[in-house]
């Protein structure tokens, strides 16, 4: 039963451009989402987050945004860089007794290509 | 400030042998959680811990597999009598409190089981 849900396994992408990663959920229960990024043999890191309560977050170059109704999130990234380049991954908690039990989406691999 | 430390970075035991898997949070972090990612796949919850706590363990299989955060020393994921399913990259995560997402994950423990 896979709850968090990324549809595309790679994205290719030209420098500069914009970067569009998306993630679908099935659990109304989550209530909190979030953005890692994982570079081979490394853990991830986080990345950026977003409230059920709201439908956009940004900071610097990384936008995240919340479509409750259709159970969607978004994450851009704009302008992309080499740097990027990564697996991304879309996370999801229903908060309660901790906010840190996180169910994962499958990964996208971005390659931003100079 | 280290980061997340986790070790052995690589082992590998034979079927019937016992794993174990070693995390020291950041510093000043008392919440510890463990994912285990199968190859292709991504990162499942297994367990979170706090000092000399077990708060929700939903994650972990049924036999084999247990974890302990005493109060000195590290966070212990402990696999009993390996059998080739367990190969997988093992993550430690920790973070301040338990109501943030934002964990903070090491680099992994990767067990092969041969």
């Amino acid at each position: 039963d896979q709850q968090v849900k990324q549809n595309s396994p790679s994205l290719s992408v030209q420098e500069g451009r914009i970067s569009i990663l998306n993630c679908d959920y099935t659990n109304s229960m989550f209530d909190y989402f979030l953005w890692y990024k994982k570079y081979p043999a490394e853990g991830p890191t986080f990345l950026i987050s977003i409230s059920s309560i709201k439908d956009k977050n940004e900071d610097g170059r990384f936008t995240v945004f919340l479509n409750k109704s259709a159970k969607h999130l978004s994450l851009h990234i704009v302008p992309s860089q080499p740097g990027d380049s990564a697996v991304y991954f879309c996370a999801a908690s229903a908060g309660g007794t901790s906010y840190g039990k996180l169910t994962f989406g499958q990964g996208t691999i971005l390659t931003v290509h100079p | 400030n280290a980061g997340v430390m986790q070790n052995p970075r690589h082992l590998v035991r034979r079927r019937g042998q016992e794993a174990r898997l070693r995390c020291s949070p950041m510093k000043g972090h008392s919440h510890v959680y463990w994912y285990r990612q199968l190859p292709e796949e991504g990162l499942k919850f297994m367990v979170y811990l706090q000092k000399e706590n077990i708060i929700d363990e939903s994650g972990m299989p049924k036999e084999r597999f247990s974890a302990e955060f005493p109060k000195e020393g590290p966070s212990i994921l402990r696999i009993q009598q390996v059998v080739r399913g367990d190969s997988a990259a093992y993550f430690c995560a920790s973070s301040p409190g338990a109501n943030t997402g934002e964990l903070f994950f090491g680099e992994g423990s990767r067990l092969t089981v041969l």
